[in-house]
Protein backbone atom coordinates (compact mmCIF):
# COMPACT_ATOMS: atom_id res chain seq x y z
CA UNK A 1 0.00 0.00 0.00
CA UNK A 2 1.07 3.84 -0.34
CA UNK A 3 3.08 5.17 2.50
CA UNK A 4 5.32 8.12 3.24
CA UNK A 5 9.05 7.60 5.21
CA UNK A 6 10.50 10.54 6.24
CA UNK A 7 13.58 10.98 8.37
CA UNK A 8 13.69 10.38 12.51
CA UNK A 9 14.54 13.24 14.39
CA UNK A 10 14.89 15.29 16.48
CA UNK A 11 17.03 17.48 14.71
CA UNK A 12 18.35 19.97 16.32
CA UNK A 13 20.04 23.39 14.81
CA UNK A 14 21.18 26.91 15.70
CA UNK A 15 18.98 29.38 14.37
CA UNK A 16 20.81 30.86 10.54
CA UNK A 17 21.32 27.09 9.56
CA UNK A 18 19.94 25.39 6.43
CA UNK A 19 17.30 22.83 7.14
CA UNK A 20 16.84 19.70 4.90
CA UNK A 21 13.80 17.02 6.26
CA UNK A 22 14.08 13.80 3.94
CA UNK A 23 10.44 12.83 2.82
CA UNK A 24 10.11 9.67 -0.10
CA UNK A 25 6.77 7.74 -0.71
CA UNK A 26 5.64 4.47 -1.80
CA UNK A 27 1.82 4.98 -4.36
CA UNK A 28 0.76 3.96 -7.03
CA UNK A 29 -0.80 6.24 -9.60
CA UNK A 30 0.25 10.29 -9.11
CA UNK A 31 -0.36 11.03 -5.54
CA UNK A 32 -0.46 14.84 -4.00
CA UNK A 33 2.26 15.68 -1.58
CA UNK A 34 2.27 17.54 1.58
CA UNK A 35 4.11 19.29 4.24
CA UNK A 36 2.38 19.83 7.53
CA UNK A 37 4.22 21.55 10.37
CA UNK A 38 2.27 21.08 14.07
CA UNK A 39 3.63 23.91 17.00
CA UNK A 40 3.70 22.71 20.20
CA UNK A 41 -0.25 22.08 21.76
CA UNK A 42 -1.74 22.69 18.74
CA UNK A 43 -3.36 21.02 15.69
CA UNK A 44 -1.28 20.07 12.02
CA UNK A 45 -1.10 23.24 9.53
CA UNK A 46 -0.77 22.93 5.99
CA UNK A 47 3.04 24.20 5.07
CA UNK A 48 3.08 23.70 1.72
CA UNK A 49 1.99 20.99 -1.00
CA UNK A 50 2.31 20.26 -4.92
CA UNK A 51 0.10 18.27 -6.95
CA UNK A 52 2.45 17.04 -9.82
CA UNK A 53 5.94 15.49 -10.58
CA UNK A 54 8.41 18.80 -10.95
CA UNK A 55 5.76 21.21 -8.68
CA UNK A 56 7.65 23.09 -6.00
CA UNK A 57 5.64 24.59 -3.15
CA UNK A 58 7.19 26.68 -1.08
CA UNK A 59 5.44 29.11 2.75
CA UNK A 60 7.67 31.27 5.33
CA UNK A 61 10.82 30.36 3.13
CA UNK A 62 10.44 26.65 3.80
CA UNK A 63 10.50 24.86 -0.18
CA UNK A 64 9.78 21.21 -1.39
CA UNK A 65 9.94 19.67 -4.95
CA UNK A 66 7.89 16.83 -6.28
CA UNK A 67 10.41 14.20 -7.66
CA UNK A 68 8.62 11.83 -9.46
CA UNK A 69 12.08 10.05 -10.38
CA UNK A 70 13.34 9.81 -7.03
CA UNK A 71 9.73 9.51 -5.13
CA UNK A 72 11.03 12.14 -3.01
CA UNK A 73 9.11 15.36 -1.56
CA UNK A 74 12.31 16.97 0.79
CA UNK A 75 11.68 19.90 2.65
CA UNK A 76 14.37 22.80 3.00
CA UNK A 77 14.80 25.84 4.17
CA UNK A 78 17.81 28.22 4.10
CA UNK A 79 18.09 29.68 7.12
CA UNK A 80 16.04 28.41 9.98
CA UNK A 81 14.66 30.61 13.16
CA UNK A 82 14.04 29.54 17.04
CA UNK A 83 10.10 30.01 16.12
CA UNK A 84 10.55 27.16 13.23
CA UNK A 85 10.97 24.92 16.03
CA UNK A 86 8.02 22.62 15.94
CA UNK A 87 6.96 18.60 14.48
CA UNK A 88 6.98 18.19 10.86
CA UNK A 89 4.99 15.87 9.13
CA UNK A 90 5.20 14.53 5.21
CA UNK A 91 2.00 13.63 3.72
CA UNK A 92 0.38 12.38 0.63
CA UNK A 93 -2.88 11.79 -0.56
CA UNK A 94 -3.39 9.08 -3.29
CA UNK A 95 -5.82 10.80 -6.47
CA UNK A 96 -7.86 7.76 -7.09
CA UNK A 97 -9.19 7.53 -3.23
CA UNK A 98 -10.98 9.79 -0.91
CA UNK A 99 -8.77 12.57 0.50
CA UNK A 100 -7.68 10.94 3.57
CA UNK A 101 -4.01 11.75 3.67
CA UNK A 102 -0.85 9.12 4.71
CA UNK A 103 1.24 10.36 7.11
CA UNK A 104 4.91 9.77 7.96
CA UNK A 105 5.90 9.84 11.53
CA UNK A 106 7.10 12.99 11.82
CA UNK A 107 10.39 15.09 13.04
CA UNK A 108 10.72 17.05 15.01
CA UNK A 109 12.91 20.18 14.32
CA UNK A 110 14.56 21.99 17.43
CA UNK A 111 16.27 25.21 17.12
CA UNK A 112 18.39 27.10 19.20
CA UNK A 113 19.59 30.41 19.07
CA UNK B 1 -15.28 30.52 9.76
CA UNK B 2 -14.67 28.67 12.96
CA UNK B 3 -12.97 26.02 10.60
CA UNK B 4 -12.88 22.83 12.23
CA UNK B 5 -14.10 22.44 16.21
CA UNK B 6 -13.54 19.76 18.75
CA UNK B 7 -14.92 19.23 21.95
CA UNK B 8 -13.70 18.58 24.79
CA UNK B 9 -9.77 19.50 24.46
CA UNK B 10 -9.25 17.09 27.70
CA UNK B 11 -11.08 13.83 28.65
CA UNK B 12 -10.26 11.92 31.34
CA UNK B 13 -11.73 8.40 31.65
CA UNK B 14 -11.67 4.78 33.65
CA UNK B 15 -11.34 1.36 31.60
CA UNK B 16 -14.80 0.57 30.00
CA UNK B 17 -16.76 4.09 29.96
CA UNK B 18 -18.08 5.28 26.61
CA UNK B 19 -17.97 8.88 25.49
CA UNK B 20 -18.08 10.90 22.45
CA UNK B 21 -15.56 13.12 20.89
CA UNK B 22 -17.45 15.88 18.77
CA UNK B 23 -16.05 17.43 16.00
CA UNK B 24 -17.98 20.20 13.58
CA UNK B 25 -17.19 21.96 10.48
CA UNK B 26 -18.22 25.20 8.96
CA UNK B 27 -16.93 25.14 5.62
CA UNK B 28 -19.36 23.07 3.76
CA UNK B 29 -16.83 20.29 3.28
CA UNK B 30 -17.29 16.67 2.14
CA UNK B 31 -14.27 14.51 3.43
CA UNK B 32 -14.32 14.72 7.11
CA UNK B 33 -11.37 12.20 8.96
CA UNK B 34 -10.40 11.11 12.69
CA UNK B 35 -7.00 10.00 13.26
CA UNK B 36 -5.37 9.00 16.58
CA UNK B 37 -1.86 10.65 17.52
CA UNK B 38 0.68 8.75 19.47
CA UNK B 39 5.05 9.07 20.43
CA UNK B 40 6.94 7.79 17.94
CA UNK B 41 3.47 6.85 15.25
CA UNK B 42 2.61 9.77 13.54
CA UNK B 43 -1.28 10.26 12.77
CA UNK B 44 -2.97 6.84 12.26
CA UNK B 45 -6.21 7.43 10.33
CA UNK B 46 -9.19 5.42 12.57
CA UNK B 47 -12.43 6.22 10.40
CA UNK B 48 -13.60 8.86 7.50
CA UNK B 49 -16.60 9.56 5.19
CA UNK B 50 -16.78 11.50 1.98
CA UNK B 51 -20.14 12.92 2.76
CA UNK B 52 -23.33 12.54 4.72
CA UNK B 53 -24.95 9.28 5.56
CA UNK B 54 -21.27 7.24 4.01
CA UNK B 55 -18.38 6.25 6.27
CA UNK B 56 -15.37 3.75 5.90
CA UNK B 57 -12.64 2.01 8.11
CA UNK B 58 -9.56 3.42 7.80
CA UNK B 59 -6.08 2.02 9.34
CA UNK B 60 -6.90 1.58 13.34
CA UNK B 61 -11.08 1.60 13.22
CA UNK B 62 -11.26 -0.88 16.62
CA UNK B 63 -12.87 0.35 19.32
CA UNK B 64 -14.41 3.42 17.83
CA UNK B 65 -18.07 3.84 15.82
CA UNK B 66 -18.39 7.02 13.71
CA UNK B 67 -21.84 8.46 11.86
CA UNK B 68 -22.52 11.30 9.45
CA UNK B 69 -25.69 12.52 9.93
CA UNK B 70 -25.23 16.11 8.63
CA UNK B 71 -22.49 17.93 6.25
CA UNK B 72 -21.51 19.21 9.74
CA UNK B 73 -20.98 16.88 12.20
CA UNK B 74 -18.78 13.75 12.45
CA UNK B 75 -18.80 12.32 15.96
CA UNK B 76 -16.64 9.53 16.94
CA UNK B 77 -17.50 7.45 19.68
CA UNK B 78 -15.50 5.22 21.91
CA UNK B 79 -17.60 2.10 22.69
CA UNK B 80 -15.51 0.51 25.53
CA UNK B 81 -12.30 2.60 26.66
CA UNK B 82 -8.94 1.23 27.09
CA UNK B 83 -6.26 1.92 28.08
CA UNK B 84 -4.61 1.19 24.83
CA UNK B 85 -6.94 4.25 23.28
CA UNK B 86 -5.26 6.77 25.43
CA UNK B 87 -4.28 9.04 22.25
CA UNK B 88 -4.63 12.64 20.81
CA UNK B 89 -7.02 12.69 18.42
CA UNK B 90 -7.53 15.19 15.55
CA UNK B 91 -10.51 15.66 13.15
CA UNK B 92 -9.82 16.89 9.85
CA UNK B 93 -12.26 18.10 6.78
CA UNK B 94 -11.29 18.30 2.98
CA UNK B 95 -13.32 19.41 -0.31
CA UNK B 96 -13.80 16.53 -2.54
CA UNK B 97 -10.77 16.78 -4.40
CA UNK B 98 -7.53 15.41 -2.65
CA UNK B 99 -6.34 18.25 -1.13
CA UNK B 100 -5.43 20.02 2.04
CA UNK B 101 -6.78 18.74 5.09
CA UNK B 102 -7.96 21.20 7.96
CA UNK B 103 -7.53 20.48 11.02
CA UNK B 104 -8.90 20.98 14.59
CA UNK B 105 -7.14 21.88 17.95
CA UNK B 106 -7.09 17.88 19.11
CA UNK B 107 -8.69 16.05 22.00
CA UNK B 108 -6.25 14.56 24.15
CA UNK B 109 -7.85 11.68 26.11
CA UNK B 110 -6.88 9.65 29.14
CA UNK B 111 -8.02 6.38 29.77
CA UNK B 112 -7.14 5.08 33.23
Amino acid sequence: GDSVTQMEGPVTLSEEAFLTINCTYTATGYPSLFWYVQYPGEGLQLLLKATKADDKGSNKGFEATYRKETTSFHLEKGSVQVSDSAVYFCALSPNQAGTALIFGKGTTLSVSS
Amino acid sequence: NAGVTQTPKFQVLKTGQSMTLQCAQDMNHEYMSWYRQDPGMGLRLIHYSVGAGITDQGEVPNGYNVSRSTTEDFPLRLLSAAPSQTSVYFCASSTRAPNEQFFGPGTRLTVL
